[in-house]
């Protein structure tokens, strides 16, 4: 099984701010990798598939990079319902795996 | 719009079973895999199992197998889990996905409880 762990745990900024978060897989999964955004008491929702390609809807500040093993989630300047808590997914095998999120909240 | 709907959550006690439903609309349902993701309170997201547009092809993650069972009915646009033996640590919210590599749609979630 894939692991992926992102990092950091919790990420304070303030609005307006740039955020940055983190995850690496435990063996490549070469583009196959998506990010999502959850929300309390709400299903997720896909922000990022192949890596890079944002999902439809998603506004433009946000953007995915990376390949490999090492990926990164960047929100160019956070909105109020930014704050919210973040996962990474792998499908590049089975199982389908996440990452144990990042909470981002208001500094 | 898509829509999913999950059903059949409940409490249970441990060893029991539980079937879970989602009603699919607003796509064509039997072009697409479908999956079930579980989140346990508080915790992080697992994809629990996945299955082929004919039901050909079934997939589950390792802490189900043997106890759970995905399906589906493509002429009632429905998906299902059914669940056996039921442990404590599959009390989660279960949610009902479409997509085989990313879930691009999801339902709201129906609570699982496993307690005695």
């Amino acid at each position: 099984e894939i692991v992926m762990t992102q990092s950091p745990a919790t990420l304070s900024v303030s609005p307006g701010e740039r955020a940055t978060l983190s995850c690496r897989a435990s063996q490549s999964v070469s583009s196959n990798f998506a990010w999502y955004q959850q929300k309390p008491g709400q299903a997720p929702r896909l922000l990022i598939y192949g890596a890079s390609t944002r999902a439809t809807g998603i506004p433009d500040r946000f953007s995915g990079s990376g390949s490999g093993t090492e990926f990164t989630l960047t929100i160019s300047s956070l909105q109020s319902e930014d704050f919210a808590v973040y996962y990474c997914q792998q499908y590049n095998n089975w199982p389908r795996t996440f990452g144990q999120g990042t909470k981002v909240e208001i500094k | 719009e898509v829509q999913l709907v999950e059903s059949g959550g409940g409490l249970v006690q441990p060893g029991g079973s539980l079937r879970l439903s989602c009603a699919a609309s607003g796509f064509t349902f039997n072009t697409y895999w479908m999956s079930w993701v579980r989140q346990a309170p508080g915790e992080g997201l697992e994809w629990v199992a996945n299955i082929k547009q004919d039901g050909s092809e079934k997939n589950y993650v390792d802490s189900v197998k043997g106890r759970f069972t995905i399906s589906r009915d493509n002429a009632k646009n429905s998906l299902y889990l059914h669940m056996n033996s039921l442990r404590v640590e599959d009390t989660a919210v279960y949610y009902c996905a479409r997509g085989q590599f990313v879930l691009a749609y999801w339902g709201q979630g129906t609570l699982v409880t496993v307690s005695s």
